[in-house]
């Protein structure tokens, strides 16, 4: 179980294009999705936060109208990267949880590699 | 904010044992997780205490001492595959997780 799927694994886009990403929760319901960031050696970098149903909550330094977030029912949300730029090559991570119950543990899509040209 | 260590890079021979190390800031704390990395590719959840002591998964086990703010991960009898990151992160008050920046295990024959 806990099963989370991101698509498209890979992207390669124009500079100026927006690009989608999907992140869906595959056998459970996902109270609330995180939406990651990685650059090459670094550690993960929250993007922000978002709860099925309500505006997502962005970490300090992250875009609002650049990185919008939809998170519409309970096993998915999208990322959409508008007017991406070559500094906007990176991994991008979606992960699930569903507290009911009392757990916590996030569980991660297989990410995203887009690569702005 | 919450502060969490662990070392940078660690290595360690095939068939042997070693402990990463992780320390954070213990106010409003709600749990310590243990993930894996492999690179290029996504976290995958190894482990969550949340109370004092060692709980064992098979080669892995993870051990929590709230009052010291201290955890660590145990990986026994090391496999080549075992070369990855391995990413400490504490739930905190908001029940968010804060992570660490990640120990790079590199295992050698």
């Amino acid at each position: 179980g806990a099963v989370v799927s991101q698509h498209p694994s890979r992207v390669i886009c124009k500079s100026g294009t927006s690009v989608k990403i999907e992140c869906r929760s595959l056998d459970f319901q996902a109270t609330t999705m995180f939406w990651y960031r990685q650059f090459p050696k670094q550690s993960l970098m929250l993007m922000a936060t978002s709860n099925e149903g309500s505006k997502a909550t962005y970490e300090q330094g992250v875009e609002k109208d650049k990185f919008l977030i939809n998170h519409a029912s309970l096993t998915l949300s999208t990322l959409t990267v508008t007017s991406a730029h070559p500094e906007d090559s990176s991994f991008y991570i979606c992960s699930a949880r569903d507290a009911e119950g009392g757990a916590y543990e996030q569980y991660f899509g297989p990410g995203t590699r887009l690569t702005v040209t | 904010g919450q502060n969490i260590d662990q070392p940078t890079e660690m290595t360690a021979t095939e068939g042997a044992i070693v402990q990463i190390n992780c320390t954070y800031q213990t106010s409003g704390f709600n749990g310590l997780f243990w993930y894996q990395q492999h690179a290029g590719e996504a976290p995958t959840f190894l482990s969550y205490n949340v109370l004092d002591g060692l709980e064992e998964k098979g080669r892995f086990s993870s051990f929590l001492s709230r009052s010291k703010g201290y955890s660590y991960l145990l990986l026994k009898e090391l496999q080549m595959k075992d070369s990855a990151s391995y990413l400490c992160a504490e739930l905190d008050s908001n029940y968010q997780l804060i992570w660490g920046a990640g120990t790079k295990l590199i295992i050698k024959p």
